[in-house]
């Protein structure tokens, strides 16, 4: 079993303002960490796969960041909008053939 | 093209039948993956299929769940004798094949769920 984390469990935020939120993960045999968007009645969307330590990706206002020797990534959403309000998750492999997910940060967007 | 498809979208079920999940992957994604999420509860790995290979079911919760992928492409997931606590979402997701052999290192895409009740 991973213990994939991730905090805070939800978050309301006024629309425009920027936010992030936490992925905490064991250190130890790191293989990579993904990102997905879980928006009510809809699949799990992925949003990024990162690999390497101190990799960042951006995805229009979201973007992400990766701490691998200290076991945590940090996913920012600049100027948030009422449609970003979804579920975001974490996970992480193994090193075998499972993602291991956390239970997710809940955001709303308030108009 | 087509993204995963799954059926039924709700299911309905008294204690003690059995149902059928299916899935569809992603034509050419030779990765499938079940997984479910209970209310209040993460997503829950339950078994990854990859071409020809002898699936993984190390998240299988108990001998009452099952799965099979026909033909490297239609799953079904065969849930025996429901329980009330079998009622969740049940998420299929499929990935191209993984590079090192490892299933988590590529992006995997998810289908819209079933969501299974038993009562």
């Amino acid at each position: 079993i991973l213990n994939v984390e991730q905090s805070p469990q939800s978050l309301h935020v006024q629309e425009g303002d920027s936010t992030n939120f936490t992925c905490s993960f064991p250190s130890s045999n790191f293989y990579a960490l993904h990102w997905y968007r879980w928006e009510t009645a809809k699949s799990p969307e992925a949003l990024f796969v990162m690999t390497l330590n101190g990799d960042e990706k951006k995805k229009g206002r979201i973007s992400a960041t990766l701490n691998t020797k200290e076991g945590y990534s940090y996913l920012y959403i600049k100027g948030s909008q009422p449609e970003d309000s979804a579920t975001y998750l974490c996970a992480s492999p193994t090193g075998a053939n499972n993602l291991f997910f956390g239970t997710g940060t809940r955001l709303t967007v308030i108009p | 093209g087509a993204g995963v498809s799954q059926s039924p979208s709700n299911k309905v079920t008294e204690k003690g039948k059995d149902v059928e999940l299916r899935c569809d992957p992603i034509s050419g994604h030779t990765a499938l993956y079940w997984y479910r999420q209970s209310l209040g509860q993460g997503l829950e790995f339950l078994i990854y299929f990859q071409g020809n290979s002898a699936p993984d079911k190390s998240g299988l919760p108990s001998d009452r769940f099952s799965a099979e992928r026909t033909g490297g492409s239609v799953s079904t997931l065969t849930i025996q004798r429901t329980q009330q606590e079998d009622s969740a979402v049940y998420l299929c997701a499929s990935s191209r094949a993984p590079r090192s052999g490892a299933g988590g290192g590529e992006t995997q895409y998810f289908g819209p769920g079933t969501r299974l009740l038993v009562l």
